[in-house]
């Protein structure tokens, strides 16, 4: 499989604060998505992003695929942003999904 | 437009019997596709269906077993359970299979005792 390994594990803001959160990945991908899970554990999609540069909001995402890496960036982070951020690849003959161990955000106000 | 629903939320089940999970996928979604999730981990793909046909399957043994129907609602069968089957099962549907952006349902937790 896909080896996909994202950092920091674990972040603590200040409300308000902006964050960077990276995700490797050690094969060619053709697909990659973005996913909060909240604590109640619903997972909630981001980005699709398999190359360049998206915007949502206060999100943003950018995916270099030629070097085999996925930014994800938070500004002005809010409590509610609090929880753990997934990146999902799937290889260019795939219809597997392989899931990074994720980034557990935390926002103190 | 009603999202992925899954039922039940909550199940507890002892060793060596069987359990049933099922889910209903968002109107229009013809593509499914189950995870586990395992406490402090990502999600791992067990399988996905397309139009009723297994259509990729993860590093999971054959008692993990599921099925889709021609509403394209799915269920997820698990044979024998064991004590590491306890975990998140997620449910996930997809409309475009170039894209295959997943939108998850709220997941069942199982408990094997």
């Amino acid at each position: 499989g896909i080896q996909v390994e994202q950092s920091p594990p674990d972040l603590i803001l200040q409300e308000g604060a902006n964050s960077t959160l990276r995700c490797n990945f050690s094969d060619s991908v053709n697909n990659l998505q973005w996913f909060h899970q909240n604590p109640w554990g619903q997972l909630i999609n981001l980005f699709y992003i398999p190359s360049g540069t998206k915007q949502n909001g206060r999100l943003s995402a950018t995916t270099v695929a030629t070097e085999r890496y996925s930014l994800l960036y938070i500004s002005s982070s809010q409590t509610t942003d609090s929880g753990v951020y997934f990146c999902a690849v799937m290889r260019n003959t795939g219809n597997q999904f392989y899931f990074g161990t994720g980034t557990s955000l935390t926002v103190i106000p | 437009e009603t999202g992925v629903t899954q039922s039940p939320t909550h199940l507890i089940k002892t060793r060596g019997q069987q359990v049933t999970l099922r889910c209903s996928s968002q109107s229009g979604h013809n593509t499914v596709s189950w995870y586990q999730q395992a406490l402090g981990q990502g999600p791992q793909f067990i399988f996905q269906y397309y139009r009723e046909e297994e259509n990729g399957r993860g590093n999971f043994p054959p008692r993990f077993s599921g099925l889709q129907f021609p509403n394209y609602s799915s269920e997820l069968n698990v044979n024998a359970l064991e004590l590491d089957d306890s975990a998140l099962y997620l449910c996930a549907s997809s409309l475009d299979r170039a894209r295959n952006i997943q939108y998850f349902g709220a997941g069942t937790r199982l408990s094997v005792l």
